[in-house]
């Protein structure tokens, strides 16, 4: 299994600014991904960060908006960039321990923009 | 591609009720097969899972089984409490891949 833990848990921001998201795992993991929740919704693939190498986007995600960083095994950034209030959304972060085919998610990040 | 559908809710039934949410799924090859749940204000938790055909995941007096033959991997349980009111997310993944979410369904038991 992993822990994961995400920073910070809410925030509320206005509309132009960025928030930075951390993502820890208490184990080194290969694959990390980044979700988003919108209100009442199910959860949307955002990116999938591997250590080492660029992150890969989902189709309606784009780097310059959702920048992410994975600078080793056990942690990640994402960055929700010029936001506007339809960028409130729980993100999350989950990882995939081993390839096991189970992943674990953090507990979220609720962003509200005004 | 992939995707997975679910029945749409909200579903609400009386505690002891007997409880069936509809999951399917279109993709290629044989993922493996989740459950997860939220909670009111929590984050997202495993419930139970499925990795090939016939399996059958249990946890907290859910089950489901993967049936290759009907490409479905329905959530049931016997007598349902007021603390299993939740959204409930059908998912499935290939190794390595992330996860293709159902919709959600939420349920709501009452006393």
């Amino acid at each position: 299994s992993a822990v994961i833990s995400q920073k910070p848990s809410r925030d509320i921001c206005q509309r132009g600014t960025s928030l930075t998201i951390q993502c820890q795992v208490d184990s080194q993991v290969t694959m990390m991904f980044w979700y988003r929740q919108q209100p009442g919704q199910s959860l949307t693939l955002i990116a999938t960060a591997n250590q080492g190498s660029e992150a890969t986007y989902e189709s309606g995600f784009v780097i310059d908006k959702f920048p992410i960083s994975r600078p080793n095994l056990t942690f990640s950034t994402l960055t929700v960039s010029n936001m506007s209030p339809e960028d409130s959304s729980i993100y999350l972060c989950s990882v995939d321990v081993d390839s096991s085919n189970e992943q674990f998610f953090g507990p979220g990040t609720r962003l509200t923009v005004l | 591609g992939d995707s997975v559908t679910q029945m749409e809710g909200p579903v609400t039934l009386s505690e002891e009720a007997f409880l069936t949410i509809n999951c399917t799924y279109t993709a290629t090859g044989y993922p493996s097969l989740f459950w997860y749940v939220q909670y009111p204000g929590e984050g997202l938790q495993l419930l139970l899972k499925a990795t090939k055909a016939d399996d059958k995941g249990s946890n907290k007096g859910f089950e489901a089984t993967y049936r290759k033959e009907t490409t479905s991997f329905h959530l049931e349980k016997g007598s349902v409490q007021v603390s299993d009111s939740a959204v409930y997310f059908c998912a499935l993944t290939h190794s390595g891949y992330a996860l293709n979410f159902g919709k959600g369904t939420s349920l709501l038991v009452t006393p």
